[in-house]
C-alpha cells in the first residue's frame, strides 16, 4: 500500500530563515509526486509535480527536489505570506487511479 | 484558477437526512474526484469519475454514492447522513492520463456538519 509521511507536522520560522519540509514515501512504482499549498478554509493549490529521482522544480522562494525515497520542499528566505499547510501526495503504479496524501506540514513564518 | 465551483459551501443537516453536494467545472476535464479532509487523516478519496456515467470507489466510499450525467457536473450523495460524515469535502479535476500523471486541481470545498 502506498504511504506518505510528512515531517515536521508544524514548523515556525522567522522571516528570512530558510528551511526544508520533508515528504517520505513508499510506493510501488512512482508515477508522480505532487506538492500542494493549502490556506485555511480553502482548497489545496497545486505547486509542483516531480516524476523521477533527481528532478527539481522551482517557483519563487520554493524549490522541490526528489530522490527515490523522499522529496524536499526548500523554502528560501520565507515571508509571512508563505505561511500555509504544505501537502505532499504520490501516485503509484498500483492501478487504483488515486493520489495518496500525507497529513501535511503547517508552516508559520513570523515577521 | 481552475474553473471549479462547489455548492453549497456550508451545510448543516440532521442525522438520517439525505444530502447532495455538487461540483461543477468549466475546464472540460475528463476526471473528477471527491475527497474528504479530516484532522489527523489528511485528504482521502471517496469516489472518482473517469467519464460521463463512469465512476469508481475510493478508499472511504461507504455511505456515499456519486453520479455524473454531464462532463461538467459530479454529484456526491450521502443517502442517510451520520455524524461521522461531518467533514470538509473537496472536489478535484484532472486531465487525461497520457505519458505522465496529470495534476489535480481542487475546488473551494464544502463544510458539512451533521448534527
Amino acid at each position: 500500500e502506498d504511504q506518505v509521511t510528512q515531517s515536521p507536522e508544524a514548523l515556525r520560522l522567522q522571516e528570512g530563515e530558510s528551511s526544508s519540509l520533508n515528504c517520505s514515501y513508499t510506493v510501488s512504482g512512482l508515477r508522480g509526486l505532487f506538492w500542494y499549498r493549502q490556506d485555511p478554509g480553502k482548497g489545496p493549490e497545486f505547486l509542483f509535480t516531480l516524476y523521477s529521482a533527481g528532478e527539481e522544480k522551482e517557483k519563487e522562494r520554493l524549490k522541490a527536489t526528489l530522490t527515490k525515497k523522499e522529496s524536499f520542499l526548500h523554502i528560501t528566505a520565507p515571508k509571512p505570506e508563505d505561511s500555509a499547510t504544505y501537502l505532499c501526495a504520490v501516485y503509484g503504479q498500483g492501478g487504483s487511479e488515486k493520489l495518496v496524501f500525507g497529513k501535511g506540514t503547517k508552516l508559520t513564518v513570523n515577521p | 484558477d481552475a474553473g471549479i465551483t462547489q455548492s453549497p459551501r456550508h451545510k448543516v443537516t440532521e442525522t438520517g437526512t439525505p444530502v447532495t453536494l455538487r461540483c461543477h467545472q468549466t475546464e472540460n476535464h475528463r476526471y473528477m474526484y471527491w475527497y474528504r479532509q479530516d484532522p489527523g487523516h489528511g485528504l482521502r478519496l471517496i469516489h472518482y469519475s473517469y467519464g460521463v456515467k463512469d465512476t469508481d470507489k475510493g478508499e472511504v466510499s461507504d455511505g456515499y454514492s456519486v453520479s455524473r450525467s454531464k462532463t461538467e457536473d459530479f454529484l456526491l450523495t450521502l443517502e442517510s447522513a451520520t455524524s461521522s460524515q461531518t467533514s470538509v469535502y473537496f472536489c478535484a479535476i484532472s486531465g487525461d492520463f497520457g505519458t505522465r500523471t496529470p495534476e489535480q486541481y481542487f475546488g473551494p470545498g464544502t463544510r458539512l456538519t451533521v448534527t
